[in-house]
């Protein structure tokens, strides 16, 4: 099994729908992260939490939520899906300090 | 705004050749660095990462970093068409350690 788990890994939704992305891992990391992924921009950084308590916007957050449910549990919510969402999300996780980052297998997601 | 800047590419190489990657980042605290390999609708896979000036070699691939100038890249050696893929640059702030990426280069090599 994956150490980083996403779900759903495809979907397709309708414009103004509400939307939630989960993440999952067991690498026992207190950080994680989302991402978006569009061509030719790299991977851009939505939200991030450093622990259960903490929640922090990324450079693109106006659109999206997140919760923390857990260590172990971190989801993004589209509130009202827009076409510009459509991309390819990825979760992330590290430890702390300056450590890579290991990724989820991605969630496509398109917005029509 | 911390910056990460590499060239999107391609870059077509032959097999056998040297293929280099470069990279450069803004953020003058940057302590660490990163290189990722991602296939195309594929997840990001670390190939390699840097902490001190100078060259680390693991196989095939080397990286290099110099802060002063603020540049990274990476060497992959004798490539292989296994080796096509996007490479992601990466730069790992102090105090935060949130990982900043650049937009990747496109490596092509071709038989």
């Amino acid at each position: 099994d994956a150490d980083v788990t996403q779900t759903p890994r495809n979907r397709i939704t309708k414009t103004g729908k509400r939307i939630m992305l989960e993440c999952s891992q067991t690498k026992g990391h207190d950080r994680m992260y989302w991402y978006r992924q569009d061509p030719g921009l790299g991977l851009r950084l939505i939200y991030y939490s450093f622990d259960v308590k903490d929640i922090n916007k990324g450079e693109i957050s106006d659109g999206y939520s997140v919760s923390r449910q857990a260590q172990a549990k971190f989801s993004l919510s589209l509130e009202s899906a827009i076409p510009n969402q459509t991309a390819l999300y990825f979760c992330a996780t590290s430890d702390f300090g300056a450590t890579e980052a290991f990724f989820g297998q991605g969630t496509r997601l398109t917005v029509v | 705004q911390k910056e990460v800047e590499q060239n999107s590419g391609p870059l077509s190489v032959p097999e056998g050749a040297i293929a280099s990657l470069n990279c450069t980042y803004s953020d003058r605290g940057s302590q660490s660095f990163f290189w990722y390999r991602q296939y195309s609708g594929k997840s990001p896979e670390l190939i390699m990462f840097i902490y001190s000036n100078g060259d680390k070699e693991d196989g095939r691939f080397t990286a290099q970093l110099n802060k002063a100038s603020q540049y990274v890249s990476l060497l992959i050696r004798d490539s292989q068409p296994s080796d096509s893929a996007t490479y992601l640059c990466a730069a790992s702030s102090g105090g935060s350690y949130i990982p900043t990426f650049g937009r990747g280069t496109s490596l092509i090599v071709h038989p």
